[in-house]
């Protein structure tokens, strides 16, 4: 049974930082690329971040472009969401998910990463 | 960006009816590799979104086939032949034609 399992989220200051961790099982998690994709409080869907299953080639939405970093361990089936300068509107939960961005299939529980003071 | 239209954005049907979403995109989603990215989700109430149609019309295994998707170029359609009450929730649409991949604003599922 494929798992992805998210954690890491929390409250934080804006300004501040957090990584967000994705754990992979029932795949084989190096054939896949990865995404990121949150959902505001009571909000649609948006995606924000696509790691290529090396880990060469990322994809950032213009919101977070140089903000977060898309990174993962395939020994350890692993993505990681590094997010620096948070600010309020960043508030969202955020769903790791599986698949080549253009066809995301499978999609983790989320974290919820709050942004306030 | 390509922008996703939804519509309606809320949609209240009878059981056993049958309820159609409408997805139009800003741009063709045409790829050049000859495929259409288009891809319907359904996300039901405190779930994560679960795909159920990829490239159009291809549903994913595990889905009843009350669901179907249709369309072409920038013009999409999401059907259910008879709404369950399991079908209550919100339906996106999302292309993967064109960066970024973007998603519909949602239409609400709900029984009358």
């Amino acid at each position: 049974e494929v798992q992805l399992v998210e954690s890491g989220g929390g409250l934080v200051q804006p300004g501040g930082s957090l990584r967000l961790s994705c754990a992979a099982s029932g795949l084989i998690f190096s054939s896949y690329t990865m995404n990121w994709v949150r959902q505001a409080p009571g909000k649609g869907l948006e995606w924000i971040s696509s790691i290529s299953s090396s880990g060469s080639d990322t994809f950032y939405a213009d919101s977070v472009k140089g903000r977060f970093t898309i990174s993962r361990d395939n020994a350890k089936d692993s993505l990681y969401l590094q997010m620096n300068s948070l600010k309020a509107e960043d508030t969202a939960v955020y769903y790791c998910a599986r698949g080549p961005s253009a066809l995301i299939d499978f999609w983790g529980q989320g974290t919820l990463v709050t942004v306030s003071s | 960006d390509v922008v996703m239209t939804q519509s309606p954005l809320s949609l209240p049907v009878t059981l056993g009816q049958p309820a159609s979403i409408s997805c139009r995109s800003s741009q063709s989603l045409v790829h050049s590799d000859g495929n259409t990215y288009l891809n319907w989700f359904q996300q039901r109430p405190g779930q994560s979104p679960r795909r159920l149609i990829y490239k159009v019309s291809n549903r994913d295994s595990g889905v009843p086939d009350r669901f179907s998707g249709s369309g072409s170029g920038t013009d999409f359609t999401l059907k259910i032949s008879r709404v369950e009450a399991e079908d209550v929730g919100v339906y996106y649409c999302m292309q993967g034609a064109h960066w970024p991949r973007t998603f519909g604003q949602g239409t609400k599922v709900e029984i009358k």
